[in-house]
């Protein structure tokens, strides 16, 4: 069973930093590429970043572009979103999510497996 | 980027068909077979109901189907039913950034 676990949500300071991870199981986590996806309250989604599934190649929304950095550890079977810089606007549900593929391609932006999110609030 | 453009609502009785449209541009939807359509119940992640326009992943009911025209896509939902209330997003393909969410359409079985 595929499982997604996202971590390091909180109450984090205008201008401050926060690290997301997300742990997954139940597949070859090397094998497909994943997304961050968030959600404001009483908001849409909003894709934030992507990664490949060997970790070369990544993609940015151009909101947090500059401020934010996705990354993973396939031995650790661990995706991280490194957020600076942070603003109110951020304020969010960040959910990372699994794609049907490997590599970033037109085919992986359809995102099959989803955790149940971490809360993110940037509030002085 | 401009999210893509839905409803904000649709609702139905059950038993009925609903549509729920999900236009872009040449640029996203209108360019790309790959549409992808998520429902998510209050409080809960998102589930992948469509793929590649018109494509269900397995275990998702066949009452969902995915279609394009042009720059619109569409996800129908026959023989609707009372667990099939939620809110409803499209995604699509997009050179950049990579991926454009719709703002979400709400669906009341009434």
């Amino acid at each position: 069973e595929v499982q997604l676990l996202e971590s390091g949500g909180g109450l984090v300071q205008p201008g401050g930093s926060l690290r997301l991870s997300c742990a997954a199981s139940g597949f070859t986590f090397s094998s497909y590429a994943m997304s961050w996806v968030r959600q404001a309250p009483g908001k849409g989604l909003e894709w934030v970043s992507a990664i490949s599934g060997s970790g070369g190649s990544t993609y940015y929304a151009d909101s947090v572009k500059g401020r934010f950095t996705i990354s993973r550890d396939n031995s650790k079977n661990t995706l991280y979103l490194q957020m600076n810089s942070l603003r109110a606007e951020d304020t969010a549900v960040y959910y990372c999510a699994k794609s049907r593929l490997a590599a970033l391609s037109r085919a992986s932006t359809s995102l099959d497996y989803w955790g149940q999110g971490t809360l993110v609030t940037v509030s002085s | 980027q401009s999210a893509l453009t839905q409803p904000a609502s649709v609702s139905g009785s059950p038993g009925q068909s609903i549509t729920i449209s999900c236009t872009g541009t040449s640029s996203d939807v209108g360019g790309y077979n790959y549409v992808s359509w998520y429902q998510q119940h209050p409080g809960k992640a998102p589930k992948l109901m469509i793929y590649d326009v018109s494509n269900r992943p397995s275990g998702v009911s066949n009452r969902f189907s995915g279609s394009k025209s042009g720059n619109t896509a569409s996800l129908t939902i026959s023989g609707l039913q009372a667990e099939d209330e939620a809110d409803y997003y499209c995604s699509s393909y997009t050179s950049s950034p990579w991926v454009l969410f719709g703002g979400g359409t709400k669906l009341t079985v009434l």
